[in-house]
């Protein structure tokens, strides 16, 4: 069965440094992969995906993600933090079975300090 | 706002009662997920309908049960309710039944079993 794993379930950086939250699948197959976004009292929002296609994946609020096969892994950054970053963030994975079943991992708590 | 409708946004109800979630998806969305989130379980896929139909299921309780009506709304029916059942409920909507389409949440229902 398909799995994610995020390592760390908190994340500290200040303000301007890098973010680097880290996310491991667990797939027999090729997977389809996720980054949502969960900020307090709000559902989850996506961030970017992975189907096919470039490896280097951009999504919104300047965020990206790679999809290394060989390390299978599908690590998300950001150049820069900015205060609103902070949230909880989800790695996901879904099979290509014709529908989508996301499997979601137990999150990474950005905190964004001044 | 990502269009994807829940009522209520809080309820508190006892040990042993029955309460139903309620869903809207987006404007055209034909499928339905349900997704419970507690702090030791983290987001567990619950039940997945397409256009009125059931088409997956995951964790799902035999004391909940789920369905999506002909307007494309959908319920969540949690019985025999436990303090374990305590959680955020989540419904979310896509407008296909593939893999990549990506899922829209709403906002959840937060149940306190007291």
């Amino acid at each position: 069965a398909q799995s994610v794993t995020q390592l760390g379930s908190h994340v500290s950086v200040s303000e301007g440094a890098l973010v680097l939250l880290r996310c491991n699948y667990s797939s027999s197959v090729p997977p389809y992969l996720f980054w949502y976004v969960q900020y307090p009292n709000q559902g989850l929002q996506l961030l970017l995906k992975y189907t096919t296609g470039a490896t280097l994946v951009k999504g919104i609020n300047g965020f990206e993600a790679e999809f290394k096969k060989s390390e299978t892994s599908f690590h998300l950054t950001k150049p820069s933090a900015h205060m609103s970053d902070a949230a909880e963030y989800f790695c996901a994975v879904s099979l290509n079975t014709g529908f989508q079943k996301l499997v979601f991992g137990t999150g990474t708590r950005l905190l964004v300090s001044p | 706002d990502s269009g994807v409708t829940q009522t209520p946004k809080h309820l508190i109800t006892a040990t042993g009662q029955r309460v139903t979630l309620r869903c809207s998806p987006r404007s055209g969305d034909l499928s339905v997920y349900w997704y419970q989130q507690s702090l030791d379980q983290g987001l567990q896929f619950l039940i997945q309908y397409y256009n009125g139909e059931e088409r997956a299921k995951g964790n799902i309780l035999e004391r909940f049960s789920a369905q999506q009506f002909p307007d494309l709304h959908s319920e969540l029916n949690l019985s025999s309710l436990e303090l374990g059942d305590s959680a955020l409920y989540f419904c979310a909507s896509s407008g296909g039944n593939s893999y990549n389409s990506p899922l829209h949440f709403g906002n959840g229902t937060r149940l306190t079993v007291t």
